[in-house]
């Protein structure tokens, strides 16, 4: 059974500081990582993608890889109340059939604090 | 672009009825994906499909769930007899398999919220 692992939070950060959010994957084949930002009533839109090891910056957003340890993250600079949301960590597996699908973390309700 | 398309976006029926959920994907995409989200689960993908040929149903939770996808901008989720417990919020994505490696970047719809009473 291929996971995607996320502490579901809630994780509270005060406005202007930096939000740090973690995930970690089992399939150690897996070749493309997302992150997705889903307020609450709405539908998840995508806000970053990373497909090799290292960092990939846009914005205030970060999200880093680590393909070794089977680990990604997504740092948020200069938090902002608007950023207030659940993230969801989704991964695209690398086994037989997997032609499109993702496999979505259960996401970490993020809280910034004016 | 108007995105992906779900309707309706609120349904409510009563134990045992049939519930029809359709979806409009992104023209031009070859994928689409049936997601279920509760509290308790999360974002369970049901079944997808490429082409319009399902690929894998495999999350489709019983018999009692049925997806079509007639032709290349429409698709179906159909519930028979619903049942309280699928109540949820259903979503639709869609997404195009870029030439490069496995882009797999899933668009979503707005989703639409079933309640079984």
């Amino acid at each position: 059974q291929k996971e995607v692992e996320q502490n579901s939070g809630p994780l509270s950060v005060p406005e202007g500081a930096i939000a740090s959010l973690n995930c970690t994957y089992s399939d150690r084949g897996s070749q493309s990582f997302f992150w997705y930002r889903q307020y609450s009533g709405k539908s998840p839109e995508l806000i970053m993608s990373i497909y090799s090891n290292g960092d990939k910056e846009d914005g205030r957003f970060t999200a880093q890889l680590n393909k070794a340890s089977q680990y990604v993250s997504l740092l948020i600079r200069d938090s902002q109340p608007s950023d207030s949301a659940t993230y969801l960590c989704a991964v695209h597996p690398n086994y037989g059939g997997s032609q499109g699908n993702l496999i979505f973390g259960k996401g970490t309700k993020l809280s910034v604090k004016p | 672009d108007a995105g992906v398309i779900q309707s309706p976006r609120h349904e409510v029926t009563e134990m045992g009825q049939e519930v029809t959920l359709r979806c409009k994907p992104i023209s031009g995409h070859d994928y689409l994906f049936w997601y279920r989200q509760t509290m308790m689960r999360g974002l369970e993908l049901l079944i997808y499909f490429n082409n319009n040929v399902p690929i894998d149903d495999s999350g489709m939770p019983e018999d009692r769930f049925s997806a079509k996808m007639p032709n290349a901008s429409f698709s179906t989720l159909k519930i028979q007899p619903s049942e309280p417990r699928d109540s949820a919020v259903y979503f639709c994505a869609s997404s195009l398999r870029g030439e490069a490696l496995a882009k797999n970047i899933q668009y979503f719809g707005a989703g639409t919220r079933l309640s079984v009473l």
